[in-house]
């Protein structure tokens, strides 16, 4: 049973490009979590999805952010027009439900130049 | 809404002391996560802990919880230089959606 999968491991964008960042979770698992990390800070809490469906998207940024989970395939996460602020590691956990504990991916470094 | 703390969130110390990592948090949790991260790496997970008064230790690591002090340790005994990291704690929040409030994280460097 794979972990949780997340590619690619290290993206770099210029300044007003798109970046995608995918997460295939755990076998089984119908729950995922995205979270930000910016560079010697904690995880903050962006988005919860369950297939096809956005249950709390309240850490997102309200303009260029957007993110799905399919109900076939791996939770896309969407940033347009990348700015430098963007950059920052993005991981994704996933958990069978919400109350068991979600394990995390490896992470996407997320660098804009 | 919940807020987690950490103290402290630098550490240095030598090879065979020990130490305490605390961790406080705002709002009524009914469970808390340690995890570990290396440099460039991704989570860890430590512990769980689930109840009042829960203890685990995994090696040289223990951890606790006082749910009525809002308050969760993590004691580092005789370290070693394996064990520099920076450590995180969390919550989940009160919107029982099992999103995670985290702390800052402590970066603990162990000389040899």
């Amino acid at each position: 049973n794979a972990g949780v999968m997340q590619n690619p491991r290290h993206l770099v964008r210029r300044r007003g490009q798109e970046a995608r960042l995918r997460c295939s979770p755990m076998k089984g698992h119908s729950h995922v979590y995205w979270y930000r990390q910016l560079p010697e800070e904690g995880l903050k809490f962006m988005v919860y999805l369950q297939k096809e469906n956005i249950i709390d998207e309240s850490g997102m940024p309200k303009e260029r952010f957007s993110a799905e989970f399919p109900k076939e395939g791996p939770s896309i996460l969407r940033i347009q027009q990348v700015v430098r602020g963007d950059s920052a590691a993005y991981f994704c956990a996933s958990s069978p439900d919400h109350f068991t504990e979600a394990f995390f991916g490896q992470g996407t470094r997320l660098t804009v130049v | 809404e919940l807020k987690v703390e950490q103290n402290p969130l630098f550490l240095s110390m030598q090879e065979g002391k020990n130490y305490t990592i605390y961790c406080n948090y705002s709002t009524t949790s009914d469970r808390l996560y340690w995890y570990r991260q290396d440099p460039g790496k991704s989570l860890e997970s430590l512990f769980v802990l689930l109840s009042n008064g829960a203890v685990k230790q995994e090696g040289r690591l223990m951890a606790s919880l006082d749910t009525k002090a809002r308050l969760s340790t993590l004691h580092i005994t005789a370290a070693v230089h394996d064990l520099s990291a920076t450590y995180f704690c969390a919550a989940p929040d009160s919107s029982n959606t099992g999103k995670l409030i985290f702390g800052q994280g402590t970066t603990l460097q162990v000389k040899p």
